[in-house]
């Protein structure tokens, strides 16, 4: 069975860094990539960027750029999304997904994690 | 960047009726790269169709995905209890790698 097990709530305060860590079970780690989706709340989705697992390479969204930092342990086959400089509006359920690819260019998250909440708040 | 808008933002509908959601993008964009999610209250996303017609695995028959160019749709040919939900379409692109619609909330009436 495919598992992605995220860490457990955050509250934070503005200014403060997060680590939310998504453990990886069930498959090769490294044959697919992890996706970070947030989701404020009663928002939408927002795709916040992309870590392969074979590699370590990234794509962030412009948004999140200078301050995120995707990184993975293989050893361990865990993906790590760091987010710094925390502001209020950075409160949202944190997600991490798994990229699948089905030929033709078609890519999807076919599993996801359960989510981790972090609060950001003085 | 290539946006993406869906519609109607809220559907009323009663259990056993059909439903019928609209995703469009901003221009024509291949097939392979649309994606559609269900979400329900307290939990995460999950992967309904993937390259617009491609069910996911134990999604209901009563489920499909069509769509081609700009404009996708997602059809629920006759709703039941658990389909009340929030549904997102997804493109994937170069940067940003994914995009995602605003979704639709579909409502018991």
């Amino acid at each position: 069975q495919v598992l992605l097990v995220q860490s457990g709530v955050e509250v934070k305060k503005p200014g403060a860094s997060v680590r939310v860590s998504c453990k990886a079970s069930g498959y090769p780690f490294s044959n697919h990539g992890i996706t970070w989706v947030r989701q404020a709340p009663g928002q939408g989705l927002e795709w916040m960027g992309w870590i392969s697992g074979d590699n370590g390479d990234t794509n962030y969204a412009q948004k999140f750029r200078g301050r995120v930092t995707m990184t993975t342990d293989t050893s361990t086959s865990t993906a790590y999304m760091d987010l710094r400089g925390l502001r209020s509006d950075d409160t949202a359920r944190y997600f991490c997904a798994r990229d699948r690819y089905y030929g033709s260019g078609s890519y999807s998250l076919d599993v996801w994690g359960q989510g981790t909440m972090v609060t950001v708040s003085s | 960047e290539i946006v993406l808008t869906q519609s109607p933002g809220t559907l009323s509908l009663s259990p056993g009726e059909r439903a019928s959601l609209s995703c469009r993008a901003s221009q024509s964009v291949s097939s392979s790269y649309l994606a559609w999610y269900q979400q329900k209250p307290g939990q995460a996303p999950r992967l309904l169709f993937y390259a617009a017609s491609g069910r996911a695995t134990g999604i209901p028959d009563r489920f499909s995905g069509s769509g081609s160019g700009t404009d996708f749709t997602l059809t629920i040919s006759r709703l039941e209890p658990e389909d009340f939900a929030v549904y997102y379409c997804q493109l994937f692109g170069n940067s940003p790698r994914f995009t995602f619609g605003p979704g639709t909330r579909v409502d018991i009436k």
